[in-house]
């Protein structure tokens, strides 16, 4: 699987949008990106994913740019219970397992 | 509809004793993925469990950890010894195996594990 690369740590006032980079220059073909994140010691929660095109859903927005060696994940009005790290992981395309890395700890102030 | 559930959330062992996480899957889902966190550190890949069968488990220290995932009932992770180093929190994630499909993973709550 390809590797990611992140921002450590990001901040974002309540209210604005969150874009949250990710570098996968190394990805395949055939390999997804998947966004978990995970709020304060408890279980990764899935956000989103996509192969080429745009994606969007209620929680948010996912940009993988066209050479697809970036992505940015948009969360489009930050919350204070945005607050966690975010994980950008390359999934194979014939298996279920993830490979985390160390994220991008987002803080979401008032 | 429950999701992935984990027991117990807690866990307290003394240096020497056994540890025995269980993970039962979501309803439809065969395959069980186990991972481990150390305080300030991401999720690390332990093991990938069908029923009755090790896929991979690339990911399992050589020695005192097992899992398995029997016909009837929870995966099971054991811990056979442990040492205050197995102090962490053990997540465990499930999915129906169809990774074609866009398949995602869902995790439990974990288990935390304080070795004294």
């Amino acid at each position: 699987d390809a590797k990611t690369t992140q921002p450590p740590s990001m901040d974002c006032a309540e209210g604005r949008a969150a874009n949250l980079p990710c570098n996968h220059s190394t990805i395949s073909g055939n390999e997804y990106v998947y966004w978990y994140r995970q709020i304060h010691s408890q279980g990764p929660q899935y956000i989103i994913h996509g192969l080429k095109n745009n994606e969007t859903n209620e929680m948010a927005s996912l940009i993988i740019t066209e050479d697809r060696k970036s992505s940015t994940l948009i969360l489009p009005h930050a919350t204070l219970r945005d607050t966690a790290v975010y994980y950008c992981i390359v999934r194979g395309y014939n298996t279920d397992k993830l490979i985390f890395g160390t994220g991008t700890r987002l803080q979401v102030f008032p | 509809n429950a999701g992935v559930m984990q027991n117990p959330r807690h866990l307290v062992r003394r240096r020497g004793q056994e540890a025995r996480l269980r993970c039962s899957p979501m309803k439809g889902h065969s395959h069980v993925y186990w991972y481990r966190q150390l305080p300030e550190e991401g999720l690390k890949f332990m093991v990938y469990l069908q029923k009755e069968n090790i896929i991979d488990e690339s990911g399992m220290p050589k020695e005192r950890f097992s899992a398995e995932f029997p016909k009837e009932g929870p995966s099971i992770l054991r811990i056979q010894q442990v040492v205050r180093g197995d102090s962490a929190a053990y997540f465990c994630a499930s999915s129906s195996g169809q990774p074609a499909l866009n398949e995602k993973l869902f995790f439990g709550s974990g288990t935390q594990l304080s070795v004294l």
